[in-house]
């Protein structure tokens, strides 16, 4: 199994709903990560775990609330957003030698708040 | 810091012509460097990689050195298909146990039959 899965592929919420984006890959990895891309742009970091523990948070808004509750399942749970949250929110993850064997994506979650 | 500056786009040739997408990059240390792929509604797919100077990375017809002198990976291609329409990341993970990736602004290509 050489993917990362996320679901739901696409998502509308309300600004006052609760929602959960999922991610899961069966590959060993022990790095997994949350990006955020906005149209015609390159993926942003939000947020990395490694070995299960949050390692790296780009200064993310608190509506965004990652979970890692094994080494294969990442959570990004979604709370009060805003319609400028509206993106495609891309799971990766990598071995620990990310830079020797590549990060692998995710297909997205695309995220549409109203 | 680290930065990656990719030619602007959009590029559109027709089938069959050669592609270059001009990539270079600011890094401290022996930097790692990237091409990935995004199809239309898609995710990131890894197109090619090299971990050293001079290495080649390769796949699907697509080819990259790593040019320390020049600090470049240009992404480059024989003869392009409709199908390789799609935006093109240069990126780069430097050295040491931080897991980020730097990427550039990318190339969106569009190959006319």
């Amino acid at each position: 199994d050489t993917e990362v899965t996320q679901t739901p592929k696409h998502l509308v919420m309300g600004m006052t709903n609760k929602k959960s984006l999922k991610c899961e890959q069966h590959m060993g990895h022990r790095a997994m990560y949350w990006y955020k891309q906005k149209a015609k742009k390159p993926p942003e970091l939000m947020f990395v775990y490694s070995y299960e523990k949050l390692s790296i948070n780009e200064s993310v808004p608190s509506r965004f609330s990652p979970e890692c509750p094994n080494s294969s399942l990442l959570n990004l749970h979604l709370h009060a957003l805003q319609p400028e949250d509206s993106a495609l929110y891309l799971c990766a993850s990598s071995r620990p030698r990310a830079g020797y064997y590549g990060y692998t994506f995710g297909s997205g979650t695309r995220l549409t708040v109203v | 810091g680290n930065s990656v500056t990719q030619m602007e786009g959009p590029v559109t040739l027709s089938e069959e012509a050669f592609l270059t997408i001009n990539c270079t990059y600011t890094a401290t240390g022996y930097p790692s460097l990237f091409w990935y792929v995004q199809y239309p509604g898609e995710g990131l797919q890894l197109l090619l990689k090299a971990t050293k100077a001079d290495d080649k990375g390769s796949n699907k017809g697509f080819e990259a050195t790593y040019r320390k002198e020049t600090t470049s990976f240009h992404l480059e291609k024989g003869s392009v298909q409709v199908s390789d329409s799609a935006v093109y990341f240069c990126a780069l993970k430097s050295g040491g146990s931080n897991y980020k990736l730097t990427f550039g602004k990318g190339t969106l290509l569009t190959v006319n039959p």
